[in-house]
């Protein structure tokens, strides 16, 4: 049972395009929701993280959107670049646990010039 | 540079062989973690080790065992592995204890059987 539900799989988008990666979850339980960014050959970085009392959460051009009741949270990329070209996890930890992630399945973003 | 070192990058064995995957963090954490990354698969924990202490094992199958001497190393001891096997296994830190905290991954260990 997938608990951490990512689409799409993989995404084009041009050079200044808005890039947005979606997630969804069932487990009411999970208290804190982090991006990871993954480039060809490196192990996953944090990228940003939000808990679920806020509804938005913005670092730079990386925004996550935060929908409680819906049970869903997303990352947009403002102005993509061709170096944010990577994969993208949703992930969710459960309240209770310490850094014990729900991994969403990935995203291949691809910017193009 | 994260801090979390993996080594071998590479490895390639037979189904009867026995090998050993290592990680070293050089961040001060506590926690450890191995996780297993296959394609179009969300990543898998398969062990966590808080304070030397394994405090999770995903139900992993005994063929992969873990071995934390203390809270900057951690082994994964590999043996009569199945092809499925191959993938990428990641070594992961964080602070630990009871604090919510980032996960520092290292570049993994690209495991293939033969």
């Amino acid at each position: 049972q997938q608990q951490v539900k990512q689409s799409p799989q993989s995404l084009i988008v041009q050079k200044g395009g808005i890039s947005i990666i979606n997630c969804a979850y069932e487990n009411t339980a999970f208290d804190y929701f982090p991006w990871y960014q993954q480039f060809p050959g490196k192990g996953p970085a944090l990228l940003i993280a939000i808990r679920p009392d806020v509804s938005e959460k913005k670092e730079g051009r990386f925004t996550i959107s935060f929908n409680k009741s819906a049970k869903q949270f997303s990352l947009h990329i403002m102005d993509s670049q061709p170096g944010d070209s990577a994969t993208y996890f949703c992930a969710a930890k459960e309240a209770g646990t310490a850094s014990k992630l729900t991994f969403g399945t990935g995203t291949r973003l691809q910017v193009t010039l | 540079e994260t801090g979390v070192t993996q080594t071998p990058r590479h490895l390639v064995m037979g189904m009867t062989n026995k090998k050993s995957l290592k990680c070293e963090q050089h961040l001060g954490h506590n926690a450890m973690y191995w996780y297993k990354q296959s394609a179009k698969k969300p990543l898998e924990l398969m062990f966590v080790y808080n304070f030397k202490e394994q405090t999770e094992n995903n139900s992993v199958p005994s063929r992969f065992s873990p071995e934390c001497p203390n809270s900057s190393h951690l082994f994964l001891h590999l043996h009569t592995l199945q092809p499925e096997d191959s993938a990428l296994y990641l070594c992961a830190s964080s602070r630990g204890g009871t604090s919510t905290g980032e996960l520092f991954f290292g570049e993994g260990s690209r495991l293939t059987v033969l």
